[in-house]
């Protein structure tokens, strides 16, 4: 059974600053990475995908993969108020036609 | 486009009645997924459905049932509800079964149980 962790939150961090959100698991075969976004009382949407070792860059996020420690970050720079939100990490569930969710990290930036 | 819709968006049941959630959507995708929510729990896969003509089990499958009724509908039911059953219950499509990572989900239905 594949498992998924983060850290609950919640994360606090003052507007402008660089938030760090962690995932690691647990199966060393999964390929692919996925960051959802969720504010509250609303539906999760995909803001992130990462499918090699390394870093990808969109705009202010940036997801960095390592596959060799099973651990997968999303940095958010010149963090925003709107960023307020519960981040979910997200991988392949078995054949890869479906995905299991982390518990989610809550992120609060104050103004 | 409504993206996905699911009905209805609040329900109070008591233990033993059963129920049907209703998800739908209107953007010609081929995988269809329900999930729960709870505080503290993330999300979980309940079933989920690759392709029209095909259901298969999540992580949580137990006390539930589906039927991907046509392309467009994928529906969850309950038999028996059990207060363990309360949640806030998604329905997501993807255009795949390849591009399962690109999920869009409704605005999902609150279900207690008493």
């Amino acid at each position: 059974q594949k498992e998924v962790e983060q850290n609950s939150g919640p994360l606090s961090v003052p507007e402008g600053a660089i938030a760090s959100l962690n995932c690691t698991y647990s199966d060393r075969v999964s390929q692919s990475f996925f960051w959802y976004r969720q504010y509250s009382g609303k539906s999760p949407e995909l803001i992130m995908s990462i499918y090699s070792n390394g870093d990808k860059e969109d705009g202010r996020f940036t997801a960095q993969l390592n596959k060799a420690s099973q651990y997968v970050s999303l940095l958010i720079r010149d963090s925003q108020p709107s960023d307020s939100a519960t981040y979910l990490c997200a991988v392949p569930y078995q054949a890869g036609t479906a995905l299991i969710f982390g518990k989610g990290t809550t992120l609060s930036v104050s103004s | 486009n409504a993206g996905v819709t699911q009905t209805p968006k609040f329900q109070v049941l008591k233990t033993g009645q059963s129920m049907t959630l209703q998800c739908a959507q209107d953007m010609n995708h081929n995988s269809m997924y329900w999930y729960r929510q709870d505080p503290g729990m993330g999300l979980r896969l309940i079933y989920y459905s690759a392709s029209e003509g095909t259901t298969d089990k999540g992580e949580v499958p137990n006390g539930y049932n589906v039927s991907r009724l046509n392309k467009r509908e994928f529906s969850l039911r309950l038999e028996s509800a059990a207060p363990s059953q309360t949640s806030v219950y998604f329905c997501a499509s993807s255009r795949t079964r390849e591009s399962y990572n690109e999920q869009f989900f409704g605005p999902g239905t609150r279900l207690t149980v008493l």
